[in-house]
Formats: C-alpha cells, structure tokens, sequence
C-alpha cells in the first residue's frame, strides 16, 4: 500500500522561530500535496498545496518545497506563534485519486 | 459562509447497533470524501463519492460499511453491527467541480462504540 511518512513526530520550537517539517511520500507518480494542520478536538484546515510540475509554494508565513528526486516534502512556518501549534500533515494524490495522508507531527511552540 | 458540517459531533453506540454519519459538503461542492483517523494516527481513506455515485470505495471495509450521497441530502457513511473496533473519528471532506484537488475537511464525528 501508499505510504507517506513524516521524520520528526513531535517538534518543539520558540516562539518566534522558524519552524521545518519535513514528510517522505511513497509514490512517485503523486501529482498534488497538500498540508494540512490539526488542532485537538477539529478536523484537518487546508494550509497550503502544490502541484507536482512546482518546487516551491509561498502562502502567508509558509512554505511548502517539493523534492521530486527524493520524494520529500517540506512545510516552513516563518515567526512560528503560539496559534500554530497542533499536529501538522502531509497527504500526496495518487494517480488513483486518492489521498494518503501521514500519521502527522505535533508541533509545540513555547512562547 | 457554511463550511463542511458533519453531524452528530459525537455518537455512542452499543455493540451490535447501527451508526449513521451524516455529512453536508461546502456549497457548490460535488465530491464528498470520507476518512476515519484513529489515535495518534493519520486519516485512512475510505471512500469518495460524487452525486449519487460511489467513484472510489477501495478504502471502506467490504461489510457491514457502506456509503452514499443521494441528490439532494447529505452524504450518509453507515456502519452496521457496531463493533468495539469502529470507535474513531469519521471526518468529511469536500472539493468542488475541479475535482479531487484543495479539500475542505468538517469537523468530524467521534464515534464511541461500548
């Protein structure tokens, strides 16, 4: 089966500080990531996405990078604040339309 | 400005009993996916559907789960026969004509079977 996995289940950072998550798909053929944060008791927000023809994708404090050569995926959180702490997830779309999705870091800022 | 609403937020069930899940997409959406997510743990796909049709069922358990999404209503997830090991949270998705692309997840249901 697809897999996608994440190196670091549990981050913790300063506020203020930049924050790096890093997550490795299985599938190279995946054409669309997407990151997703989860905060306890909610469902996954949609924080940002990419298309597999891009390696990289800015949106307000973040940005994701995508490394097609090693199947990795990245998501940076510039000036991390208190708000941003929760479980982070990746999930890459097979060419089958489905989406697989990472058991997820929890990233702790501590003010 | 609704977003993806899933009711109940929280349902017990005893075992043996049936479980009803209830998802209504975002406006305008068309595709429906559902997901179930166990502790400490990722979402697992289950299915997708669009308006009366089941596009992709590949993740649901062949028995005692089933899903649609009729015309007009929310799309239901059913599970018969309840078992100890159904306890999750079922979370909904969304996305619009464009297809399986940005989803839009509710809020989720938390099923606790006793």
């Amino acid at each position: 089966g697809e897999s996608v996995g994440l190196h670091l289940p549990t981050l913790s950072v300063q506020e203020g500080d930049n924050s790096i998550i890093n997550c490795a798909y299985s599938n190279s053929a995946s054409d669309y990531f997407i990151w997703y944060k989860q905060e306890s008791g909610k469902g996954p927000q949609f924080i940002i996405d990419i298309r597999s023809n891009m390696d990289k994708r800015q949106g307000q404090r973040v940005t994701v990078l995508l490394n097609k050569t090693v199947k990795h995926l990245s998501l940076q959180i510039a000036a991390t604040q208190p708000g941003d702490s929760a479980v982070y997830f990746c999930a890459e779309r097979t060419p089958g339309n489905q989406f697989y999705f990472g058991t997820g870091t929890s990233l702790t800022v501590i003010p | 400005n609704a977003g993806v609403m899933q009711n109940p937020r929280h349902l017990v069930r005893r075992r043996g009993q049936e479980a009803r899940l209830r998802c209504s997409p975002m406006k305008g959406h068309s595709h429906v996916y559902w997901y179930r997510q166990l502790p400490e743990e990722g979402l697992k796909f289950m299915v997708y559907l669009q308006k009366e049709n089941i596009i992709d069922e590949s993740g649901m358990p062949k028995e005692r789960f089933s899903a649609e999404f009729p015309k007009e209503g929310p799309s239901i997830l059913r599970i018969q026969q309840v078992v100890r090991g159904d306890s999750a949270a079922y979370f909904c998705a969304s996305s619009g004509s464009g297809g399986p692309y940005e989803q839009y997840f509710g809020p989720g249901t938390r099923l606790t079977v006793t």
